[in-house]
């Protein structure tokens, strides 16, 4: 069973602040997604990371795939309330040209004015 | 607009009494797939399918039907609903298995009493 430890859990901050949200495995992935999702709604793709090493940035939020493909990190700057949410990744596995998507258990942030 | 949409949003149903949530989505992806989600936990799959006709078991099939006739429509079955599958239900769609974006419906919050 592939495993996608998220850490941490869950995290609320005043506005401004910077937080980092881990998602850690044993595996290596071919590729990695980080979805957000908000209350009543479905995750929404934030960024998929697909190099070892790769750092995308969207704004405020920068996100980095480990040189082996075996973890992932989401940083923000100055958070704002906006960015509450349920933050999820999810891993790529590949085996026998069939894919799984292994997902975290989520880490709910709320940042608060 | 693209989308993927899932009916009913709400449902509270009792014990034994079967229930079907449906799900279409109308940017001709072939692969979809049903998840539940629940605190602590994450996006755990119920089925998915790959294509027309081409339907697999997820991590937690039990208790579960799936159909893929047309390749829009995608519905979850539970033909004896029991408490334990109470839950909120996601209908996702990708144009492939092996690499996308994730399309996610609202959800379904499902009580079984």
């Amino acid at each position: 069973t592939q495993l996608l430890e998220q850490s941490p859990q869950f995290l609320s901050i005043q506005e401004g602040e910077n937080l980092t949200v881990y998602c850690n495995s044993s595996s290596v992935f071919s590729s990695l997604q980080w979805y957000r999702q908000e209350p009543g709604e479905g995750p929404v793709l934030l960024v998929t990371v697909v190099t070892g090493g790769e750092v995308k940035k969207l704004k405020r939020l920068t996100f980095q795939f480990g040189d082996a493909r075996k973890d992932s990190s989401l940083h923000i700057t100055a958070a704002q309330p906006g960015d509450t949410g349920l933050y999820l990744c999810a891993g790529r596995w590949e085996m026998d040209s069939n894919y799984q998507l292994i997902w975290g258990a989520g880490t709910k942030l709320i940042i608060k004015p | 607009e693209a989308q993927v949409t899932q009916n009913p949003r709400y449902l509270i149903t009792v014990t034994g009494k079967k229930l079907t949530v449906t799900c279409s989505q109308n940017m001709n992806h072939e692969y979809m797939s049903w998840y539940r989600q629940d605190p602590g936990l994450g996006l755990r799959q119920i089925y998915y399918s790959m294509n027309v006709e081409v339907t697999d078991k997820g991590d937690v099939p039990e208790g579960y039907k799936v159909s893929r006739k047309e390749k829009r429509n995608f519905p979850l079955i539970l033909e004896s609903p029991s408490p334990n599958q109470t839950s909120l239900y996601f209908c996702a769609s990708s144009f492939s298995q092996g690499n996308g974006e994730l399309f996610f419906g609202e959800g379904s919050r499902l009580t079984v009493l």
